[in-house]
């Protein structure tokens, strides 16, 4: 069975420093999907970042970029330029690549942002 | 484009009694999951459907829970005779296929208090 571990339950981070979440996985599939949902606590599930397996380019969506090591499995989650609303739950989630799709989730990180 | 619609926000039962969680996916998306989050956790699956189907229900326990996708209507997951236990947030998420690119968006959730 997959699992997904974040060794982090708190991160602390300094506004417009650059914060680094860990996500590590484990699965025996080669086919398979990584994400990254935010929870601020209106309690939203936010999807940030994605990344498919089979892609060996890290994936980036503005300030939000992975550092993805498939020999490692490891899935990491970097903030640049951290803002306020930042502040919120990371969730790492795996999602096999077969059918079934459901979703394997971390039980995730607290980001705190200082101001 | 509405989102996932979940309701109640918030659902309060006494033991003993039944719990009604209701969920409209997108417009256009056919495949619903609910997800179970206990506090200080992270998300766990607990059932996969499509219209008329249970496809996957590995995730919810045998007794008192059962989930349903009719062809008109919202899913709704049915818990009775609740317990102290069942406390939780429960999620929500829609896709349209399973096709591998497709990501899930989720609902804001309904927290369920037993007292």
């Amino acid at each position: 069975a997959q699992t997904v571990t974040q060794s982090q339950p708190e991160m602390s981070v300094q506004e417009a420093e650059t914060v680094t979440l860990s996500c590590t996985y484990d699965t025996s599939e080669s086919d398979y999907y990584l994400f990254w949902y935010k929870q601020p606590p209106s309690r939203q599930m936010i999807l940030v970042i994605r990344q498919e397996a089979y892609k060996q380019q890290n994936a980036t969506e503005n300030r939000f970029s992975v550092n993805f090591q498939k020999a490692a499995k490891s899935f990491s989650l970097k903030i640049s330029d951290s803002q306020l609303g930042d502040a919120a739950m990371y969730f790492c989630a795996y999602r096999s690549g077969g059918s079934q799709g459901n979703l394997i989730f971390g039980k995730g990180t607290k980001l705190s942002v200082k101001p | 484009n509405a989102g996932v619609m979940q309701n109640p926000r918030h659902l309060v039962r006494r033991r003993g009694q039944e719990a009604r969680l209701r969920c409209s996916p997108m417009k256009g998306h056919s495949h619903v999951y609910w997800y179970r989050q206990l506090p200080e956790e992270g998300l766990k699956f607990m059932v996969y459907l499509q219209k008329e189907n249970i496809i996957d229900e590995s995730g919810m326990p045998k007794e008192r829970f059962s989930a349903e996708f009719p062809k008109e209507g919202p899913s709704i997951l049915r818990i009775q005779q609740v317990v102290r236990g069942d406390s939780a947030a429960y999620f929500c998420a829609s896709s349209p296929t399973v096709v591998r690119t497709q990501p899930q968006h989720f609902g804001d959730g309904t927290r369920l208090s037993i007292l």
